[in-house]
């Protein structure tokens, strides 16, 4: 049983258009959401995170929306950058559990000039 | 500031054989995992580590072994290497507080024949 789910394998938009994507959790002892970008050949990189008590953070063109009741978050990106372009993993953690954390399959973002 | 380091970068292994991943932080951070990824997968935890001498299984520990002598090393022991245990490895450092933000080497990409 998959915990934390990514649906949609790939997106594609076109440059300075908002990018959107999606994860789905079923463990309701997460408390602690963030999201990773991944570039070819090269390890995670933390991009934004979100905890329970927060429905919305903002870091610049990132914004991670946390819908709770429907175990439900987003990533926005805007305006989108062909630097966007990479997977992006969504993770879920039950803190203080930290080093532990549970990953979706991940969405290749690729964003077109 | 290296922050995690790992190596080789790239290993063949035959069926049978026997080898440790290594890895290395410099960030003092009291937390580190490894996790395993597969084509079209996410990360999924091998082992993790609290604290030097303190370890535990994750969601796929089978074939593998650690051990955490010091802060800043964890190795990851391959027993008897089999073709499922091809995959790119991650080691992941954390300093907790809270937020379990993990840091992620470059990755071993490990091919068993």
């Amino acid at each position: 049983d998959q915990q934390v789910k990514q649906n949609s394998p790939s997106l594609s938009v076109q440059e300075g258009r908002i990018s959107i994507l999606n994860c789905d959790y079923t463990n309701s002892m997460f408390d602690y959401f963030l999201w990773y970008k991944k570039y070819p050949a090269e390890g995670p990189t933390f991009l934004i995170s979100i905890s329970s008590i927060k429905d919305k953070n903002e870091d610049g063109r990132f914004t991670v929306f946390l819908n709770k009741s429907a175990k439900h978050l987003s990533l926005h990106i805007v305006p989108s950058q062909p630097g966007d372009s990479a997977v992006y993993f969504c993770a879920a953690s039950a803190v203080p559990n930290a080093g532990k954390s549970t990953f979706g399959d991940g969405t290749t973002l690729t964003v077109k000039p | 500031n290296a922050g995690v380091t790992q190596t080789p970068k790239f290993q063949v292994l035959k069926t049978g054989q026997s080898m440790t991943l290594q890895c290395a932080q410099d960030m003092n951070h009291e937390y580190m995992s490894w996790y395993r990824q597969d084509p079209g997968m996410g990360l999924r935890l091998i082992h993790y580590s609290v604290g030097a001498g303190i370890t535990d299984q994750g969601e796929v520990p089978n074939g593998y072994n650690v051990s955490r002598s010091t802060t800043e090393d964890f190795p990851l022991r391959l027993l008897s290497a089999a073709p499922s245990q091809t995959s790119v490895y991650f080691c992941a450092s954390s300093p907790g507080q809270a937020k379990n933000i993990q840091y992620f080497g470059a990755g071993t990409r490990l091919s068993v024949l």
